[in-house]
């Protein structure tokens, strides 16, 4: 069983600039939850994906946006990146929305 | 609003130390309690967890007892490895959505020396 894996591991940006980060989910998991990891702090949740739709956000502005596809793997977008969007984005599976969740190893991105 | 407040690290036990790190919830409802560890570079792994009051998770030799009458979610664990140095989160899911957000406590960094 192949567990839930995120691309890329790290990633460098400038400020202004737009990035797309992916996640695999794991096998039979249809939900895909992603979160941001500031340094030194817990992760916040950005969204969730179910099925294809957003099923529920939390405190991001618009400029993070989602899409997740058929095969329920999904993508991450960030807009008009920020400095303090540098942190690491962990992309976590379940078997459904309220179900455990099960995280990728992470993707460092760094805003210059 | 919901929020988890963990004890303040970083800290620091020698091998077969005893260990506590503290985490108190404030949640609407009957949240899902969950301890997740992340080991350098890596991302989180769930270590255990309790959904109802009185249940007591546990996972190699960690266990943590979800005490709705304290609001508490403390980890404990007898005897401490080298190998248990890591972050440790304290989370709930507090339910009441169609959606499985889980809010995350700031972490606390565990160095255990030999």
């Amino acid at each position: 069983e192949t567990g839930v894996t995120q691309s890329p591991t790290h990633l460098i940006k400038t400020r202004g600039q737009q990035v797309t980060l992916r996640c695999s989910s794991q096998s039979g998991h249809n939900t895909v939850s992603w979160y941001q990891q500031a340094l030194g702090q817990g992760p916040q949740f950005i969204f969730q994906y179910y099925r294809e739709e957003e099923n529920g956000r939390g405190n991001f502005p618009p400029r993070f946006s989602g899409l997740q596809f058929p095969n329920y793997s999904s993508e991450l977008n960030v807009n008009a990146l920020e400095l303090d969007d540098s942190a690491l984005y962990l992309c976590a599976s379940s078997l459904a929305p309220v179900y455990e969740q099960y995280f990728g190893p992470g993707t460092r991105l760094t805003v210059t | 609003g919901n929020s988890v407040t963990q004890m303040e690290g970083p800290v620091t036990l020698s091998e077969e130390a005893f260990l506590t790190i503290n985490c108190t919830y404030t949640a609407t409802g009957y949240p899902s309690l969950f301890w997740y560890v992340q080991y350098p570079g890596e991302g989180l792994q769930l270590l255990l967890k309790a959904t109802k009051a009185d249940d007591k998770g546990s996972n190699k030799g960690f266990e943590a007892t979800y005490r709705k009458e304290t609001t508490s979610f403390h980890l404990e664990k007898g005897s401490v490895q080298v190998s248990d140095s890591a972050v440790y989160f304290c989370a709930l899911n507090a339910g009441g959505t169609s959606y499985g957000k889980l809010t995350f406590g700031q972490g606390t960094i565990l160095t255990v020396h030999p």
